[in-house]
C-alpha cells in the first residue's frame, strides 16, 4: 500500500520569504516521489522528482525538495518566494514496484503577498 | 511538441446524451492515463493505457468507456452520466519505466472540463 499526506490545506507566505510545502508518504517498497503545481482551470505541471541519488532535488522555477528517509519526508522548498508561485501544489508517491499508479495528497494552496 | 491536448476544454451535457472527450500527444509516451478532479481535490485515477493495452480499471462505473485507436490518442466515451460525474477530466501521458526516460513523471493536459444537467 501507499499514501501520502500534505498536513496543510493552505500555506501564506509574504513575497521574497523563503517556502515550504510539507508532504510525507508511506510506501512498502523504494519510494518515488513527485511534486506538481496546478495554477487555476489548468492542469498539473511537473516541478521535480526524487527517485535515487542525492536527497536534494532540484527543479523547475527555482524549486526544490529534499528526500528524508528516515523521516519518510519530502518537503518542498524555495529560497524567495514569488507572487506568481501563488497555486495548488500536490504531492505523489509511487511504490517502485507498482507500476503507472501514483498516488495523490490532498493538496496545499500556496498563497504569496507582495 | 512537448504537450498533451485535450478536445473539448467545456463540455455541458444532458443524463441521456452520448459524448466523448478526446485527448492527443506526440511525445513518444506509452502510457496514457484518466483522471477525475473535483474543485481544489487531488486527481482521481480512473484509467491506464499501457502499449495502447487497457492496464488498470480503477473500477470506474461503465458509463465511462476508455479507447485508445492508437499510441497517440487517448478516447473516453461518456453516456448516461449523472450529475455528480461534473469534474474536471484530465488526460495524461508518460514513458513507462522499460522506456527508461523519465519513468512515470505525467505530462497533463489542461483538462476537459465536464458538466452534466
Amino acid at each position: 500500500a501507499q499514501s501520502v499526506a500534505q498536513p496543510e490545506d493552505q500555506v501564506n507566505v509574504a513575497e521574497g520569504n523563503p517556502l515550504t510545502v510539507k508532504c510525507t508518504y508511506s510506501v512498502s517498497g523504494n519510494p518515488y516521489l513527485f511534486w506538481y503545481v496546478q495554477y487555476p482551470n489548468r492542469g498539473l505541471q511537473f516541478l521535480l522528482k526524487y527517485i535515487t541519488g542525492d536527497n536534494l532535488v532540484k527543479g523547475s522555477y527555482g524549486f526544490e525538495a529534499e528526500f528524508n528517509k528516515s523521516q519518510t519526508s519530502f518537503h518542498l522548498k524555495k529560497p524567495s518566494a514569488l507572487v506568481s508561485d501563488s497555486a495548488l501544489y500536490f504531492c505523489a508517491v509511487r511504490d517502485s514496484t507498482n507500476a503507472g499508479k501514483s498516488t495523490f495528497g490532498d493538496g496545499t494552496t500556496l498563497t504569496v503577498k507582495p | 511538441d512537448t504537450e498533451v491536448t485535450q478536445t473539448p476544454k467545456h463540455l455541458v451535457m444532458g443524463m441521456t446524451n452520448k459524448k466523448s472527450l478526446k485527448c492527443e500527444q506526440h511525445m513518444g509516451h506509452r502510457a496514457m492515463y484518466w483522471y477525475k478532479q473535483k474543485a481544489k481535490k487531488p486527481p482521481e485515477l480512473m484509467f491506464v493505457y499501457s502499449y495502447e493495452k487497457l492496464s488498470i480499471n480503477e473500477s470506474v462505473p461503465s458509463r465511462f468507456s476508455p479507447e485508445c485507436p492508437n499510441s497517440s490518442l487517448l478516447n473516453l466515451h461518456l453516456h448516461a452520466l449523472q450529475p455528480e460525474d461534473s469534474a474536471l477530466y484530465l488526460c495524461a501521458s508518460s514513458h513507462l519505466e522499460r522506456q527508461g526516460r523519465g519513468a512515470n513523471v505525467l505530462t497533463f493536459g489542461a483538462g476537459s472540463r465536464l458538466t452534466v444537467l
